[in-house]
């Protein structure tokens, strides 16, 4: 059974930084790009960012190009997410994605539970 | 960047039809943005229901299926269910990752 289980949300100030990161098991991780998709409350859905499975290629929202750095460890089967210079408008439920089969943007096939980010001081 | 536009919300009487559609600003939706539709239940983590326009995975009931419709993509629900009732968000791919629409709140009622 795929499970993805995301960690390290929780309440930062405006400017600070979390690392996110997403244990996966259950499937052959660096067989598939993975994505992260944010969703403020009682928002939509907001793609973040995505990385290729071997981690050679990365895309950003522009509103998160500069501030979030994703990476993946294939050897321990994680994806993390940097955030960093956090603003109100980040908070939100971070969600961890496999991607679809053959899919490089790393589109949702699977998603993990989410981890709650709040930004506020 | 593209913007993917959802109707808000959409009623629809249990067992009745119902069509939900995804347009993008930048022109008729085609099967190169790869479609994909979510579901996402009150309280609960979203869904992947339909993927490259029409394709299905193992759990998606047979009542949903998706297509190209008049220059957008669509997600129909033929015999709507009370545990249809959910916000349901289209996912359209440009060059790189994709833009998620608004969603649509569908109520079966």
């Amino acid at each position: 059974e795929v499970q993805l289980l995301e960690s390290g949300g929780g309440l930062v100030q405006p400017g600070g930084s979390l690392r996110l990161s997403c244990a996966a098991s259950g499937f052959t991780f660096n067989n598939y790009a993975m994505s992260w998709v944010r969703q403020a409350p009682g928002k939509g859905l907001q793609w973040v960012s995505s990385i290729t499975a071997s981690g050679g290629s990365t895309w950003y929202a522009d509103s998160m190009k500069g501030r979030f750095t994703v990476s993946r460890d294939n050897s321990e089967s994680t994806l993390n997410l940097q955030v960093n210079s956090l603003r109100a408008e980040d908070t939100a439920v971070y969600y961890c994605a496999k991607g679809e089969p053959g899919n490089s943007y790393g589109a949702p096939q699977i998603w993990g539970q989410g981890t709650l980010v709040t930004v506020s001081s | 960047q593209a913007v993917v536009t959802q109707e808000p919300s959409v009623t629809v009487s249990p067992g009745g039809t119902v069509t939900l559609t995804c347009g993008s600003s930048t022109g008729p939706v085609t099967s190169g943005h790869y479609p994909y539709w979510f579901q996402q239940k009150p309280g609960q983590v979203p869904r992947t229901l339909i993927y490259d326009t029409y394709k299905k995975h193992s759990w998606t009931p047979a009542r949903f299926s998706g297509s190209l419709l008049g220059g957008k993509a669509a997600l129909t629900l033929s015999g709507a269910q009370p545990e249809d009732e959910a916000d349901y968000y289209c996912l359209l791919s440009y060059v790189g990752p994709g833009v998620f629409g608004g969603g649509t709140r569908l109520t079966v009622l």
